[in-house]
């Protein structure tokens, strides 16, 4: 069964801070890593990854994939209140069309 | 609209009722799922369509769960004998060819509530 590990589960920061999360997965046929950012319901896409150190890239927020150590991490810089939210690391198989999702970590970002 | 709409937001029922939930997805959009999201946790695959025939159920947890899509657009997940442990965030996300560029685009979520 896939398994996806998200860390740090919830993490509180200050405006401007940098901070990196962290997505680890046990995948029996390897695809993609996505991750998406959920405010409130709704989670909205960010990055898709499928090759090992490319580095994806949005404004602050990067996200690059390592397949040897079967992770990711995901960056967002100079955060601002507007990043609080519950980030969502998901895994695809080769097979098929799910998605298997972590636990997420909730950021919180204050004034 | 243009995006995947849920109805109805939210919905609070008793224990052994039956329910529906109703999802529209974004037009054009042949891939449509449906995922359950408890309270802390991440969205937990249920079932797949592509066009009309669900393609993976595997993530319906019994049979009191069932999902139509009869005319390859809007889809209704309907749950039986409904339990307290069905509580949760019902989630719809449609794309448009089952997840080949990643973007799923996920509608607001019927929150269920059983008594």
């Amino acid at each position: 069964e896939d398994k996806v590990v998200q860390s740090p589960l919830s993490l509180v920061v200050h405006e401007g801070d940098t901070v990196t999360l962290n997505c680890s997965y046990e995948v029996t046929n390897f695809r993609s890593l996505l991750w998406y950012k959920q405010e409130k319901k709704a989670p909205t896409f960010l990055f898709m990854l499928t090759s090992s150190g490319i580095e994806k890239k949005s404004g602050r927020l990067s996200s690059i994939l390592d397949k040897k150590e079967l992770f990711s991490i995901l960056n967002i810089t100079a955060t601002q209140t507007g990043d609080s939210a519950v980030y969502l690391c998901a895994v695809k198989e080769t097979s098929g069309s799910r998605l298997t999702f972590g636990e997420g970590t909730q950021l919180t970002v204050n004034p | 609209g243009a995006g995947v709409s849920q109805t109805p937001s939210n919905k609070v029922t008793e224990k052994g009722k039956y329910v529906e939930l109703r999802c529209d997805p974004i037009s054009g959009h042949t891939a449509l799922y449906w995922y359950r999201q408890s309270l802390g946790q991440g969205p937990e695959f249920l079932i797949y369509f592509q066009g009309t025939g669900a393609a993976d159920d595997s993530g319906l947890p019994n049979d009191r769960f069932f999902a139509v899509r009869p005319e390859g657009s809007v889809s209704t997940l309907k749950i039986q004998r409904t339990e307290r442990g069905d509580s949760a965030v019902y989630l719809c996300a449609s794309s448009f060819s089952g997840l080949n560029t990643g973007e799923l685009f996920f509608g607001e979520g019927s929150r269920l509530t059983v008594l």
